[in-house]
């Protein structure tokens, strides 16, 4: 069974600033999925990035980034120029495949980053 | 407008009394997926479909039923909902179980008392 682990439950930055929010993950797949999402107070669930395990180049989307090391299964995420409306819980997940179970998905506890003006 | 659509958004409800929570996608997606949040435990998944009439079972699927008769629509049915089924719900689909972007419902607030 896949494991994900975010070890900060909470985290604070200056706006403008860089932050970067850890995510580590245990699988004995080869290629996968993995996805950041962003849940802000109003509950909705956002995609931020996504990744292919396959894919060496790590995934870019505007001030998002992140650092993808395979063979230490960490995927974190970047965030620059951090805005106010970046406040919010941030998921890590993983899923599987086609294949086998394929479809299955797990996901972090979450980070709690909080942008102070 | 793109969405997935859950209903109801709150219910407060009793011990064993069968409730389904309503799950509807307009995106002609395969997948879908039904998710619990509990503070401190991320989104667990209960449920998922690849198809119509195909369902697998998630990380928590214990006390849950799901049916898939078509492509839209993924209901979750508590046959008899407990108070530890107390929780926040959410409803995914995406397209096929490849690299795409999840679609999340708004969530249900279920509460057991």
């Amino acid at each position: 069974a896949q494991t994900v682990t975010q070890s900060q439950p909470e985290m604070s930055v200056q706006e403008a600033e860089t932050v970067t929010l850890s995510c580590t993950y245990d699988t004995s797949e080869n290629n996968y999925y993995l996805f950041w999402y962003k849940q802000p107070p109003s509950r909705q669930m956002i995609l931020v990035i996504r990744q292919e395990a396959y894919k060496q180049q790590n995934a870019t989307e505007n001030r998002f980034s992140v650092n993808f090391q395979k063979a230490a299964k960490s995927f974190s995420l970047k965030i620059s120029d951090s805005q106010l409306g970046d406040t919010a819980m941030y998921f890590c997940a993983f899923m599987k495949p086609p294949g086998t179970n394929a479809g299955k998905s797990t996901f972090g506890d979450g980070t709690t980053l909080t942008v102070k003006p | 407008e793109a969405q997935v659509t859950q209903n109801p958004r709150y219910l407060i409800t009793v011990t064993g009394k069968k409730l389904t929570v309503t799950c509807s996608q307009n995106m002609n997606h395969e997948y879908m997926s039904w998710y619990r949040q509990d503070p401190g435990l991320g989104l667990r998944q209960i449920y998922y479909s690849m198809n119509v009439e195909v369902t697998d079972k998630g990380d928590v699927p214990e006390g849950y039923k799901v049916s898939r008769k078509e492509k839209r629509n993924f209901p979750l049915i508590l046959e008899s909902p407990s108070p530890n089924q107390t929780s926040l719900y959410f409803c995914a689909s995406k397209l096929g179980t490849a690299n795409t972007e999840a679609f999340f419902g708004q969530g249900t607030r279920l509460t057991v008392v």
